[in-house]
């Protein structure tokens, strides 16, 4: 059972828009939630977390918002940029397991 | 630094035989992990090692799935027998340490998987 959940395989976007991906999780024992970019024929590379204690995080144009009581966080990305086309992976983690569960991920298609 | 170092990175073979998948983690690093990826599953972790010693393989679909840690810098997935439903794209990924969530994996560029 997919315990991370990314509900829209993919998403377009206008350039200079806001971009706004999802993630729902089931698990409430989750301490850490992370974002994962992805570029073709590349591994992806960490963007951005938030730990459980927080709603909120910011670094740039990209800002992660957690709403634990709906089991539920988003990417923003403001501006949108055509280098931000990719697939993003939401993941998530707890000091029990120590490893990362991961979504399906969201393909971001950003049109110029 | 390289960065984290699969080979190959495009694999083809038939079903049946006997396919090994290889990673050299980034220096100073003690954490190892493979993970595949599949549309329908996203990225499922398979095993994770911490200093050598592989502490889950909970996520390793079958016995014909094994991975080795013979040395702190380098890793081995073997599939034998492999099957067409183990197409795939694999991923190794490597941190200093697993049992910290602020340490952050750095994934290789992966090993895309066709068995025919």
């Amino acid at each position: 059972d997919q315990q991370v959940k990314q509900n829209s395989p993919s998403l377009s976007v206008q350039e200079g828009r806001i971009s706004i991906l999802n993630c729902d999780y089931t698990n409430s024992m989750f301490d850490y939630f992370l974002w994962y970019k992805k570029y073709p024929a590349e591994g992806p590379t960490f963007l951005i977390s938030i730990s459980s204690i927080k709603d909120k995080n910011e670094d740039g144009r990209f800002t992660v918002f957690l709403n634990k009581s709906a089991k539920h966080l988003s990417l923003h990305i403001v501006p949108s940029q055509p280098g931000d086309s990719a697939v993003y992976f939401c993941a998530a983690w707890n000091f029990g397991n120590e490893k990362l569960t991961f979504g399906t991920g969201t393909r971001l298609t950003i049109i110029p | 630094d390289a960065g984290v170092i699969q080979s190959p990175r495009h694999e083809v073979t038939e079903m049946g035989q006997e396919v090994t998948l290889r990673c050299k983690l980034i220096s100073g690093h003690n954490s190892l992990f493979w993970y595949r990826q599949t549309m329908m599953r996203g990225l499922e972790l398979l095993i994770y090692f911490n200093n050598n010693v592989p502490i889950d393989d909970s996520g390793m679909p079958e016995d014909r799935f094994s991975a080795k840690m013979p040395n702190a810098s380098f890793s081995t997935l073997k599939i034998q027998p492999s099957e067409p439903r183990d197409s795939a794209v694999y991923f190794c990924a490597s941190s200093f340490r697993a049992g910290a969530s602020t340490d952050t994996q750095y994934f290789g560029p992966g090993t895309r998987l066709t068995v025919l």
